[in-house]
């Protein structure tokens, strides 16, 4: 497609329920980002992926939080028994093959409520 | 652990007066540098950035940067704002060859007319 699309735009849960926020980047990225951003916050890494490899997953603050690429296009984040702080706007990117030197494309984030 | 500081959370300015947003980061290594602005609701976009050569770097919508090794300090300009100019801007660090930011918590620019 012409950009990262993310879905669900906006997502509301109760706590405890298990999500998952999909990505489809760029077709041909090999790169792809998930960062997390809360409210009034700047994002946060969360983990990285070259094609179907997780290469980083240093930032994923806990272990409710899984994410994967198994054919190396579309990804999906998935937190299990949602939390409160889990709230903030889920952002995902991508690059392409020569690198991006951090100026990737971004997705336009999914908002996830945790009530 | 690098970091980025950007030292105003709001700047409000009228049309057609120039601005700067500062920015701040700490490294041990070589960085790479960035600015993103975020419209309401919307992803992060790309304004510019710095890599390597010259320090004065021209992006897009009028924006400039300047990166300065001493000072550890890539600050934003614009000789004249836009209303449309209103939204946040992110300032970003990458270190040495990986492609990870870390980003600043963000400087709200609103634009009076």
């Amino acid at each position: 497609g012409a950009g990262v699309s993310q879905s669900p735009r906006y997502k509301v849960a109760k706590r405890g329920q298990d999500v998952a926020l999909r990505c489809d980047p760029i077709s041909g990225h090999v790169s792809l980002f998930w960062y997390q951003q809360a409210l009034g916050q700047g994002p946060e890494f969360l983990t990285y992926f070259q094609n179907e490899a997780q290469l980083d997953k240093s930032g994923l603050p806990s272990d409710r939080f899984f994410a994967e690429r198994p054919e190396g296009s579309v990804s999906t984040l998935k937190i299990q028994r949602t939390q409160q702080e889990d709230s903030a706007v889920y952002l995902c990117a991508s690059s392409p093959p020569q690198g991006a030197f951090g100026g990737y494309t971004f997705g336009s984030g999914t908002r996830l409520t945790v009530v | 652990a690098q970091s980025v500081t950007q030292l105003d959370s709001q700047v409000p300015v009228f049309e057609e007066a120039p601005v700067e947003l500062r920015c701040n980061y700490s490294s041990s290594v070589s960085v790479y540098l960035f600015w993103y602005v975020q419209y309401p609701n919307q992803g992060l976009q790309l304004l510019l950035k710095y890599l390597s050569g010259s320090t004065l770097v021209k992006g897009i919508n009028g924006f400039e940067a300047e990166f300065n090794k001493s000072q550890t300090s890539f600050h934003l300009r614009k000789p004249s704002v836009h209303i449309s100019d209103t939204a946040e801007y992110f300032c970003a660090v990458s270190e040495g060859n990986t492609d990870k930011l870390i980003f600043g918590t963000g400087t709200r620019l609103q634009v009076f007319p």
